[in-house]
């Protein structure tokens, strides 16, 4: 059983809808993380939040909107999205942000219609 | 840049024979090196890390990986392998500081009855 639980597990959308992923763990990790992993790729990161706080974008567009509202939780904002953001959305999360082993939940399949 | 190379996209192997995936990784210092599997529209596990110290790590479901700096390699093995093993697999380090996990392209094991 993962420690990392994410929901919905499946989503689909329309380009123009408005939706957020969630993500929680309750194992007093201060770092968590956002992935996006296409089909038969390796997951790539999109955002880094510790202790609350945003610390790495990795260049992101500005259709996926981040949210970390305490530190058991982080959220993902959808909006406008476009058919090749299509993916599975990964969040993981660690004890602290540098050279901790991060652990990931089961992910979001995003499907953009 | 600090990076991981799997070499073998896919590898086939028969239930209880021995296995061995490759990692390569290029980075100046030591390494932190790690092992995951992902199985079937399901999140990352974390199998065994490599921080310092002993070279020989053990993991979870039997599997091990030996660190050879001489070698550059970071080799996942597991004596006898079990049908349930068939998934994903990547080999991951550390980068930006320790900040970031990138991981390999990954190895798809598949395992013939």
């Amino acid at each position: 059983d993962t420690e990392v639980t994410q929901t919905p597990k499946h989503l689909v959308m329309g380009m123009t809808n408005k939706k957020s992923l969630k993500c929680e763990q309750h194992m007093g990790h201060r770092a968590m993380y956002w992935y996006k992993q296409k089909a038969k790729k390796p997951p790539e990161l999109m955002f880094v939040y510790s202790y609350e706080k945003l610390s790495i974008n990795e260049s992101v567009p500005s259709r996926f909107s981040p949210e970390c509202p305490n530190s058991s939780l982080l959220n993902l904002h959808l909006h406008a999205l476009q058919p090749e953001d299509s993916a599975l959305y990964l969040c993981a999360s660690s004890l602290q942000i540098s050279n901790q082993p991060q652990h990931f939940g089961d992910g979001t399949r995003l499907s953009i219609l | 840049a600090q990076s991981v190379t799997q070499p073998d996209i896919h590898i086939t192997v028969s239930e209880g024979a021995s296995l061995e995936l490759r990692c390569n990784y290029s980075y100046g210092a030591t390494p932190y090196l790690f092992w995951y599997v992902q199985s079937p529209g399901q999140g990352l596990q974390l199998l065994l890390k490599y921080f310092s110290g002993d070279t020989l790590v053990q993991g979870i479901k039997g599997f091990e990986a030996e660190f050879k700096r001489s070698q550059s390699s970071f080799n996942l093995r597991k004596p006898s392998v079990h049908w349930s093993d068939a998934a994903e697999y990547f080999c991951a380090v550390f980068t930006g500081g320790g900040n970031k996990l990138t991981f390999g392209t990954g190895t798809q094991l598949k395992v013939e009855l």
